[in-house]
């Protein structure tokens, strides 16, 4: 099984400060990683998908990079309602795997 | 618009039984995988099983294999979760995703969940 070790936990930050965000796969997943947002009370919702491609109707401050077992969501402006926690997926080997979270916080 | 309602869940003694429904609208229902997500309410989210579009193979988290059977009735739009020998640990909110193109499981959209509690 791949493990997806996401970090940091939480990140606090002010509004229209950049937010970096990590998640490490335990073996090479090449691009196949997404990332999810969940606000508080709502089901996830995806952002983006295969590394670096925006979902639809997701705002460009969104942004993905990285490759083999190292990835990162970048949110280059925080906005308050980017308050949520973030989750990244892989789908490059049965079973599919999630991160644990990320959780972006506002100052 | 794609939607996805799910229904079934509810209050289950250990070792009970429960079926979860999933009635999918808005897209070609037999052309696109599905699978169910699960989430311990204010923890993680847990992959649990997915269905292929083009034939009867599926796949199962091995927490859940040979007890839990996903199934699809392609002429209702609905899909399914058969759940067997409930144990406390299954308790939890369960999404139904659709893939968002065929082939790829990446998950988009997410219904709004059914939540199944498994106490005695």
């Amino acid at each position: 099984e791949i493990v997806l070790t996401q970090s940091p936990v939480t990140l606090s930050l002010s509004p229209g400060e950049r937010a970096t965000l990590s998640c490490r796969a335990s073996q090479s997943i090449r691009s196949y990683l997404a990332w999810y947002q969940q606000k508080p009370g709502q089901a996830p919702r995806l952002l983006i998908y295969d590394t670096s491609n925006r979902a639809t109707g997701i705002p460009a401050r969104f942004s993905g990079s990285g490759s083999g077992t190292d990835f990162t969501l970048t949110i280059s402006s925080l906005e308050p309602e980017d308050v949520a926690v973030y989750y990244c997926q892989q789908r490059s080997n049965w079973p599919l795997t999630f991160g644990g979270g990320t959780k972006v916080e506002i100052k | 618009e794609v939607q996805l309602l799910e229904s079934g869940g509810g209050l289950v003694q250990p070792g009970g039984s429960l079926r979860l429904s999933c009635a999918a609208s808005g897209f070609t229902f037999s052309t696109h995988g599905m699978s169910w997500v699960r989430q311990v309410p204010g923890k993680g989210l847990e992959w649990v099983s997915a269905a292929r579009s083009d034939g009867p193979g599926s796949f199962y988290a091995d927490s859940v294999k040979g007890r839990f059977t996903i199934s699809r009735d392609i002429s209702k739009n609905i899909l399914y979760l058969q759940m067997n020998s409930l144990r406390a640990e299954d308790t939890a909110i369960y999404y139904c995703v659709k893939q968002l193109v065929p082939g790829t499981n990446w998950f988009d959209p997410w219904g709004q969940g059914t939540l199944v509690t498994v106490s005695s």
